[in-house]
């Protein structure tokens, strides 16, 4: 079945820096690959999907790099600010969608004042 | 307000106990999922239902069981807990199709813990 690696597991940076977070899927059919963020003690909310007819997609101050050939993808924070800190959890899945998505491990975001 | 609920939200039981937890939603959402979540392992898919009647098993089964009677309703019933089981539960739905709208709602979790 598929395995998601994430990295780092964890990562402090200053307010205003940027934040990369970099995941490696092994299953080259998968297709679908969203980022949930999930604040301390609350549920994972997706912030940003990418398909995989698409190498990149932003969203504000987020935005989500797809290599396919590599079978890697990447989020990518811009001018963090304190409420990005975090747990941020790629995925991968072969449906296209939402749909059996595995995890990779997360990531502990702290953006430092 | 469109939302998925689980009850109870804390449990703390013994080995052995059988117990359940349940999960619905309001979305009138296909496919719904339990997920397991540790320290350093992220979320592990424990099993899914596709429809009504339709179940699956996810990545991590084991010592686990689920229904689907209805569309809203998804529970999760662990027959004879163990210490291993000791985790955060999240249940999630979505909708089958593929491309936009196709987000996974989660639940606000349920911490179990087996003594």
């Amino acid at each position: 079945g598929e395995n998601v690696e994430q990295h780092p597991s964890t990562l402090s940076v200053q307010e205003g820096d940027s934040a990369v977070i970099k995941c490696t899927y092994s299953d080259s059919a998968s297709n679908y690959f969203p980022w949930y963020k999930q604040e301390l003690g609350k549920r994972p909310q997706l912030i940003i999907d990418i398909r995989s007819n698409v190498g990149e997609k932003k969203d504000q101050r987020i935005a989500v790099t797809l290599n396919k050939t590599a079978k890697h993808f990447s989020l990518h924070i811009t001018e963090t600010q304190p409420e990005d800190s975090a747990v941020y959890f790629c995925a991968a899945s072969l449906s296209g969608s939402a749909r059996q998505l595995t995890f990779g491990s997360g990531t502990q975001l702290t953006v430092l004042p | 307000e469109a939302q998925v609920t689980q009850n109870p939200r804390y449990l703390i039981t013994v080995t052995g106990k059988k117990l359940t937890v349940t999960c619905s939603q309001n979305m009138n959402h296909e496919y719904m999922s339990w997920y397991r979540q540790d320290p350093g392992l992220g979320l592990r898919q424990i099993y899914y239902s596709m429809n009504v009647e339709v179940t699956d098993k996810g990545d991590v089964p084991e010592g686990y069981k689920v229904s689907r009677k209805e569309k809203r309703n998804f529970p999760l019933i662990l027959e004879s807990p163990s210490p291993n089981q000791t985790s955060l539960y999240f249940c999630a739905s979505s909708f089958l199709r593929t491309g936009v709208g196709g987000e996974q709602f989660f639940g606000p979790g349920t911490r179990l813990t087996v003594l």
